[in-house]
């Protein structure tokens, strides 16, 4: 079945070090991939998206790797802060123009020690 | 501007009892989702409103589980004859299907336990 998963649950990295999230998703149909971020009590906050059509996408201090070939995703984030400390989802869309519901992994929770 | 709301933030109930669950979109999204996420997983689509169309219901667990969404704005998620397994933290999102944005705006979410 469709799923979306992460190869490591958890994450911890010292503070100024870059920090790397995988994420494997199995429809190769999917067009559309988000990165969120949620902190301990908050709803998911959105970090990055790319497209199908894309390999690579850029924002601030993060970076998202998409390699269709393997199925596999990645999340960058430089110069971690004690501020990214959260967990971090990463979620596919195999049926945007039916909906757009998402499909998300279980989760790596990153922590950062200063 | 406002992002999406949820209320109540937090609910006790205990088991058998019914719970509404309220959800307050961003302005002019057309699109509203809920899901649910229980402890330390990901999330779970529940069920999808696009304008005035028919909901995608596909996610729903069992009919205990229902949600409406009056006036394409303000959505309700009820849950019948509450169960224990229906602890969990259920968030909504909303998003412009209508215009170029896609991204699903997240609330904070309702923690639901059920005694």
């Amino acid at each position: 079945g469709e799923s979306v998963g992460l190869h490591l649950p958890t994450l911890s990295v010292q503070e100024g070090d870059n920090s790397i999230i995988n994420c494997a998703y199995s429809n190769s149909a999917s067009d559309y991939f988000i990165w969120y971020k949620q902190e301990s009590g908050k709803g998911p906050q959105f970090i990055i998206d790319i497209r199908s059509n894309m390999d690579k996408r850029q924002g601030q201090r993060v970076t998202v790797l998409l390699n269709k070939t393997v199925k596999h995703l990645s999340l960058q984030i430089a110069a971690t802060q004690p501020g990214d400390s959260a967990v971090y989802f990463c979620a596919e869309n195999p049926h945007y123009n039916q909906g757009g519901k998402l499909i998300f992994g279980q989760g790596t929770e990153l922590s950062v020690k200063p | 501007g406002a992002g999406v709301s949820q209320s109540p933030s937090n609910k006790v109930t205990e088991k058998g009892k019914d719970v509404e669950l309220r959800c307050d979109p961003i302005s002019g999204h057309t699109a509203l989702y809920w899901y649910r996420q229980s402890l330390g997983q990901g999330l779970e689509f529940l069920i999808y409103f696009q304008g005035n169309s028919a909901p995608d219901k596909s996610g729903l667990p069992s009919d205990r589980f229902s949600a409406e969404r009056t006036g394409g704005s303000v959505s309700t998620l009820t849950i019948q004859r509450t169960q224990q397994e229906d602890s969990a933290v259920y968030l909504c999102a909303s998003t412009n299907r209508g215009g170029l944005e896609e991204t699903q705006y997240f609330g904070p979410g309702t923690r639901l336990l059920v005694l």
